[in-house]
């Protein structure tokens, strides 16, 4: 078990550029999530994976984001056309899905600044 | 819908005095409730969950959390603090999906300190 990865860890980009972030998941889980931190405050959930499934967004998640999991195992976050506001920490986490008894998982997260 | 309210920003303990971080969830049904822990650069740790088991859940550390569903409060205890206790900590309510999934929902966060 080598826990939920991320990168990069630290991203620093222009405003308008767009950006890729990557979550490699616990191996054996089959559910991937997606949080932002802003400073000062929790996480705040923004969507969800059932293997390679996207079922819930958040409407924290415009347009100009876009989410995948192909074949169910790593995930990517892209943002395009970034603004000041979407300088967050990107927060991945996974689990397993044992009704009642879910724990997830989470990463070390992606540092976004937008300048 | 589900919400927790974290009633202390701030925490300020001396090293081997209790602790004590107060909680509050608002849910429609019985909830799952789980306190997160979040050190400098490190990413989010799991203390403990409850299940809807019993009601005093211990977790790692020597941290431990009652939840009273009377008050609904879970707040999070522990006897004696050591420095590397110092961190933010959340606490979280899941919110289930209609696919079974489980999001989570964050308080705002209360954050330790402890001095010698």
């Amino acid at each position: 078990d080598t826990g939920v990865s991320q990168d990069p860890r630290h991203k620093i980009t222009k405003r308008g550029q767009n950006v890729t972030f990557r979550c490699d998941p616990i191996s054996e889980h089959n559910r991937l999530y997606w949080y932002r931190q802003t400073l000062g405050q929790g996480p705040e959930f923004l969507t969800y994976f059932q293997n390679e499934a996207q079922l819930e967004k958040s409407r924290l998640l415009s347009d100009r984001f876009s989410a995948e999991r192909p074949k169910g195992s790593f995930s990517t976050l892209e943002i395009q056309r970034t603004e000041q506001g979407d300088s967050a920490m990107y927060l991945c986490a996974s689990s397993f899905a044992v009704p009642y008894q879910e724990t997830q998982y989470f990463g070390p997260g992606t540092r976004l600044l937008v300048l | 819908a589900q919400s927790v309210t974290q009633l202390d920003s701030h925490v300020s303990v001396s090293e081997g005095t209790p602790v004590l971080l107060r909680c509050n969830y608002s849910s429609s049904y019985s909830p799952s409730l789980f306190w997160y822990v979040q050190h400098p650069n490190k990413g989010l740790q799991l203390l403990l969950k409850y299940t809807s088991a019993a009601t005093l859940v211990k977790g790692i550390n020597g941290f431990e959390a009652e939840f009273k569903k009377s008050e609904t409060s879970f707040h999070l205890t522990k006897p004696s603090a050591h420095m590397s206790d110092a961190a933010e900590y959340f606490c979280v309510v899941s919110d289930p999906g209609a696919g079974g999934y489980n999001k989570l929902i964050f308080g705002a966060g209360t954050r330790l300190a402890v001095h010698p």
